[in-house]
């Protein structure tokens, strides 16, 4: 049972555009969200996380947005740069309970 | 400030070998331990976690055990290796006390099972 899903295994978008990546999950117990952004073998950096108090979590060009009553997630990076072009893992938790759950990534590129 | 150091970064290995990978955390005391495997298609899958020396908390049951002999030191572990076990490796730590936080990842490794 995947509790955390991202449906787009993957996304292009032109330089300077803005990218849309969404994140959907099950767990109503999850209150805690974050995104990861992952290179070619390379570990997972993270990119911004988002509490469940709150519905807008801003740093930068990148945006978390959370709709917790639909159980979705979505990243919005604007603008678009080349280096943006990863693989971008949703993970969720029950803060201080289980450990992060990620979901299976939406590999990004983004075309100059 | 803390650092995560994981190794080796590849490996090759023919079926039905062993497997040892080390993580070894520096910085923080007490971390929070964790392995995850990335395999193709799969996303990130955690195999297991710890909270403390000894404690080990698996999530997949498979070929794969792990150990933690001191504070910041994580071991994955197989007897006999399969086909199946190919992946990115990563090894992960957060701040210590409770689950579910932020995690900080080490450099992953490419297991290769031939």
């Amino acid at each position: 049972d995947q509790q955390v899903k991202q449906n787009s295994p993957s996304l292009s978008v032109q330089e300077g555009r803005i990218s849309i990546l969404n994140c959907d999950y099950t767990n109503s117990m999850f209150d805690y969200f974050l995104w990861y952004k992952k290179y070619p073998a390379e570990g997972p950096t993270f990119l911004i996380s988002i509490s469940s108090i709150k519905d807008k979590n801003e740093d930068g060009r990148f945006t978390v947005f959370l709709n917790k009553s639909a159980k979705h997630l979505s990243l919005h990076i604007v603008p678009s740069q080349p280096g943006d072009s990863a693989v971008y893992f949703c993970a969720a938790a029950n803060s201080g309970n289980t450990p992060l759950v990620f979901g299976k990534g939406t590999r990004l590129s983004v075309i100059a | 400030s803390q650092t995560i150091h994981q190794w080796p970064a590849t490996l090759v290995q023919p079926v039905g070998s062993p497997l040892s990978l080390e993580c070894t955390v520096e910085g923080t005391s007490n971390p929070n331990l964790y392995w995850y495997r990335q395999a193709a298609g799969r996303g990130l899958q955690l195999l297991f976690y710890s909270v403390g020396i000894g404690q080990i908390s698996s999530e997949v049951p498979q070929n794969l055990s792990a150990s933690r002999p001191q504070d910041r030191q994580f071991i994955l572990s197989s007897k006999k290796l399969l086909l199946s076990d190919s992946g990115f490796y990563l090894c992960a730590w957060s701040v210590s006390g409770l689950v579910g936080e932020k995690l900080f990842f080490g450099s992953g490794t490419q297991l290769s099972v031939l």
